[in-house]
């Protein structure tokens, strides 16, 4: 089946740094990925949909600036959390979806900024 | 979207029937049920979605309604593993994006 990797699994960064996290699509090219953002006891919250050679688009509230995403392949997506500070500490997942399968995900990245 | 209304939580003994309901009572003709679940500390987990008819997979069971306003999600023999949170989602079947709601968290207990 479909499967979406995701690296790191954890990163501990000191505020005020730089933090990115990957996104592969292992068995499948996929044009548009998410990036979803989850804090404790609560669900996921989509962030931002990842286009491949374009733009991504932001969910309302998200800064685009702090939250970069690159979707340079048809099967890598990476966001980029600039200037981490310890609010930004949270489980980061990212999605993915082949030609006729339903979205996957990635198996999420613990962000812990002290 | 529809909305989708689910109990908080549930518990189920192991080797039992687990019947997860879900409420979507707004949902419209093109938008498909989908299921999936959360295991602590782990990326969400596609179970099984479907549009009008019963669903079968070697995880889970969907059963629709006539009408599609619920659903239930059927794990036959549930073990200590398929302890998670339950997301049912409703969405247009060729829209990519999900969006989650507060799940139902199944303890299956020994």
């Amino acid at each position: 089946g479909a499967v979406v990797s995701q690296h790191p699994s954890r990163v501990i960064c000191k505020s005020g740094t730089s933090v990115k996290i990957e996104c592969r699509s292992l068995d499948f090219q996929a044009t548009t990925m998410f990036w979803y953002r989850q804090f404790p006891k609560q669900s996921l919250m989509l962030m931002a949909t990842s286009n491949e050679g374009s733009k991504a688009t932001y969910e309302q509230g998200v800064e685009k600036d702090k939250f970069l995403i690159n979707h340079a392949s048809l099967t890598l997506s990476t966001l980029t959390v600039t200037s981490a500070h310890p609010e930004d500490s949270s489980f980061y997942i990212c999605s993915a979806r082949g030609l006729s399968s339903p979205l996957h995900f990635g198996n999420g990245t613990r962000l812990t900024v002290t | 979207d529809a909305k989708t209304t689910q109990p908080t939580s549930m518990d189920c003994a192991e080797g039992r029937a687990a019947n997860l309901p879900c409420n979507h009572s707004t949902i419209s003709g093109n938008e498909y049920v989908y299921w999936y679940r959360q295991i602590h500390s782990q990326g969400p987990q596609y179970i099984i979605h479907g549009l009008k008819n019963n669903e079968t997979n070697e995880m889970a069971s969907l059963i629709i309604t006539e009408d599609r306003k619920s659903s239930t999600l059927i794990l036959p023999h549930a073990t200590l593993r398929d302890t998670a949170v339950y997301y049912c989602i409703v969405r247009v079947g060729d829209n990519n994006d999900m969006r989650f709601g507060a799940g139902t968290r199944l303890t299956v207990k020994p």
